[in-house]
C-alpha cells in the first residue's frame, strides 16, 4: 500500500506571498491532519479534515486554511506568508474512530519544507 | 487542550546500551492512548509503539518497551541494545479515547554513539 505523499517537498517563498501544499493519504484513510513542525516547538496541530469537513482546528491564525476533496486528498493554504511560517509541514492520515474504545495511529508523509524569505 | 511534556531535549547512548526517554502528560480522562513516534533524519515519522490506558501491561515491540505509570501520568520509552539506526527525534503523543486529535510533545533528539 502506498504511503502518505506530500508535494512539493521543498518550497521557497517570499513574505506576503501565498502557498498551497498538497497531501494524498493512504488509500482507505479518510482523515487527514496537518501539523507545523519547528525546532523547539515540536508538532503544532493545524487542523483535521474528514469527509471533506474540518473536524478539529488548532490555534493558528486564519491565514492558515485547508480543504479536503472527495477522494480524501487534502490541501493546505497559507496566505500572506510571514518569516515565522518557515517550517516543516507534515500531513498525517488515518482511519477515523467513530466510537470510544477504538483508536487509530496516524501515518505521516515526508513533509514539505517551506522557507519564507 | 492536553499537554505532553518531554523534558529531555537531547539524549545520547552508547551503541548496544539501553536508554530511556521520558514523557509526561496532563489529562483528566481515564481512557486514552499513548504513542511513541520516531523521526529519523530522513524526516519520515514512523510509529514505534502504542499503549492503551486501560491496559495495565506495558507494551513491547522488539527492542522497544514502555513504562506506563497511569497514576503518575508518565509514559517512558526504553530502547534496549541501541543501534545506530535508532538515532532520531522521538515524539511522545497522546490521543483521547473519543477524539481524533493527537497532542505531541516537543521531542527528544537521540544520538547513538558507536
Amino acid at each position: 500500500k502506498a504511503g502518505v505523499t506530500q508535494t512539493p517537498r521543498y518550497l521557497i517563498k517570499t513574505r506576503g506571498q501565498q502557498v498551497t501544499l498538497s497531501c494524498s493519504p493512504i488509500s482507505g484513510h479518510r482523515s487527514v491532519s496537518w501539523y507545523q513542525q519547528t525546532p523547539g516547538q515540536g508538532l503544532q496541530f493545524l487542523f483535521e479534515y474528514f469527509s471533506e469537513t474540518q473536524r478539529n482546528k488548532g490555534n493558528f491564525p486564519g491565514r492558515f486554511s485547508g480543504r479536503q476533496f472527495s477522494n480524501s486528498r487534502s490541501e493546505m493554504n497559507v496566505s500572506t506568508l510571514e518569516l515565522g511560517d518557515s517550517a516543516l509541514y507534515l500531513c498525517a492520515s488515518s482511519y477515523r474512530a467513530i466510537r470510544p474504545g477504538v483508536a487509530y495511529e496516524q501515518y505521516f508523509g515526508p513533509g514539505t519544507r517551506l522557507t519564507v524569505t | 487542550a492536553q499537554t505532553v511534556t518531554q523534558s529531555q531535549p537531547e539524549m545520547s547512548v552508547q551503541e548496544a546500551e539501553t536508554v530511556t526517554l521520558s514523557c509526561t502528560y496532563d489529562t483528566s480522562e481515564s481512557d486514552y492512548y499513548l504513542f511513541w513516534y520516531k523521526q529519523p533524519p530522513s524526516r519520515q515519522m514512523i510509529l514505534v509503539i502504542r499503549q492503551e490506558a486501560y491496559k495495565q501491561q506495558n507494551a513491547t515491540e522488539n527492542r522497544f518497551s514502555v513504562n506506563f505509570q497511569k497514576a503518575a501520568k508518565s509514559f517512558s520509552l526504553k530502547i534496549s541494545d541501541s543501534q545506530l539506526g535508532d538515532a532520531a527525534m522521538y515524539f511522545c503523543a497522546y490521543l483521547e479515547n473519543t477524539g481524533n486529535q493527537f497532542y505531541f510533545g516537543t521531542g527528544t533528539s537521540l544520538t547513538v554513539i558507536p
